[in-house]
């Protein structure tokens, strides 16, 4: 089993619509939680942390459920530049790598 | 902007080189990592240092060495290029915790 699990899409959406991801992680003693952005043949690059309390950053909302393990993003009012594809990313304390999902693939049109 | 360099950003070469994937960062982090991603695959880690004389092998089995001379430079080394070599690979740079990792822009390697 991966240590994280993402739907892999396409998600297609329209301009200004809602779209939400959903991840899921295999070990129980994942600390810290992150999404990563990706743009085609580019490096990931940090989107945001996520905290258990949920957290928000403009039209980016995290969440984090430890108890069923999964972790969401919310992106509202999506625009065209919002298109990439979108990395789930654990770590427990004890480890020194940070476990990437495949990641979920988002295409916003007009 | 993370100030992290990775030169070639694209590799073409035959089966059998010898190469080395440069990484230089001017952040001055001791941590430092190699990963290496296939298309549409998710990210694995082959290497990590925590600070100069340090290397550690990470998850992902590769058959590419590192060596960290210099806090700023950590260049990965193939002695004989495969075809199964053929991958992007990414260095990272981090902060104390090793939560906080910037990318640099990839080498996209091609062996034939």
């Amino acid at each position: 089993r991966k240590e994280v699990e993402q739907d892999p899409g396409p998600f297609n959406v329209p301009e200004g619509a809602t779209v939400a991801f959903n991840c899921t992680y295999s070990n129980s003693a994942s600390q810290s939680f992150f999404w990563y952005r990706q743009d085609c043949r580019k490096e990931p690059k940090l989107l945001m942390s996520v905290y258990s309390s949920g957290n928000e950053d403009g039209r980016f909302t995290a969440q984090l459920n430890r108890a069923s393990q999964y972790i969401s993003l919310l992106i509202r009012d999506s625009k065209l530049s919002d298109s990439a594809t979108y990395l789930c990313v654990v770590k427990t304390n004890s480890g020194y790598a940070l476990n990437f999902g495949k990641g979920t693939s988002l295409l916003v049109t007009p | 902007e993370a100030d992290i360099y990775q030169t070639p950003r694209y590799l073409v070469i035959g089966t059998g080189k010898k190469i080395t994937l440069e990484c230089s960062q001017t952040m001055g982090h001791d941590k430092m990592y190699w990963y290496q991603q296939d298309p549409g695959m998710e990210l694995h880690l082959i290497h990590y240092s925590y600070g100069v004389n340090s290397t550690e092998k990470g998850d992902l089995s590769s058959e590419s060495t590192v060596s960290r001379i210099r806090t700023e430079h950590f260049p990965l080394t193939l002695e004989s290029a495969r075809p199964s070599h053929t991958s992007q690979y990414l260095c990272a740079s981090s902060d104390p915790t090793g939560l906080w990792q910037f990318f640099g822009p990839g080498t996209r390697l091609t062996v034939l």
